[in-house]
């Protein structure tokens, strides 16, 4: 099967800082990552959706200076949540696929804390 | 835009059936999906129908799906307390951005009780 890992799984940041979390396809090369957030009881929003060696397109609404994602290798993409706020507060999740049509695997999920 | 919707919260009893439905507003969507998410973890890929079949049965799990009327159910035989989860569909078309690019609906928490 295709693993996806995130890391780190949980993390607590004061108010400010800047958060970076790593997504890496660990058996497979991924052309395209996506990256999700997930708010306590509702579903996953698509953020953005990145390919290897170009820019992230983010979807509507959401602040692609504050949400800075890299896709530098077919095998790992990062977000970095920039001066974090308590309402980053969130759960993100990544998903990664091989190309278009085929289908994303998603990693486990990191749960971030702003404080 | 496309939406997703599905009820929030099922309870069934151990070894009964559950069944949970979606109803999906895109008519050109091409994969529909069901994942499975536990506490504190990622999603897990159940299983998937493509739009040209209505109905498809792996193991546990049935999938129905009523392209007429966009909707879409997942059967899941013989209940279990480790099917306890939250699970979502999802759907993607070509025209929403691409076959992996997945709109969720907000996920029906399952609660299976003895």
């Amino acid at each position: 099967g295709a693993v996806v890992s995130q890391h780190p799984s949980w993390v607590i940041c004061k108010s400010g800082t800047s958060v970076k979390i790593e997504c890496r396809s660990l058996d497979f090369q991924a052309t395209t990552m996506f990256w999700y957030r997930q708010f306590p009881k509702q579903s996953l929003m698509l953020m953005a959706t990145s390919n290897e060696g170009s820019k992230a397109t983010y979807e509507q609404g959401v602040e692609k200076d504050k949400f800075l994602i890299n896709h530098a290798s077919l095998t790992l993409s990062t977000l970095t949540v920039t001066s974090a706020h308590p309402e980053d507060s969130s759960f993100y999740i990544c998903s990664a696929s091989r190309g278009i049509g085929t289908e994303a695997f998603f990693g486990q999920g990191t749960r971030l804390t702003v404080v | 835009g496309e939406d997703v919707e599905q009820s929030l919260f099922l309870s069934v009893r151990e070894g009964d059936s559950s069944v949970i439905n979606c109803t999906y507003t895109d008519s050109s969507s091409t994969y529909l999906y069901w994942y499975k998410q536990e506490p504190g973890a990622g999603l897990q890929l159940l299983t998937y129908i493509f739009s040209n079949m209505d109905m498809k049965q792996d193991q546990r799990l049935t999938v129905l799906l009523n392209k007429k009327d966009k909707h879409l159910s997942l059967r899941i035989a013989d209940t279990q307390t480790g099917d306890s989860a939250i699970y979502f569909c999802a759907e993607s078309s070509m025209f929403s951005g691409g076959y992996n690019k997945l709109i969720f609906g907000a996920g029906t928490r399952l609660a299976v009780h003895p």
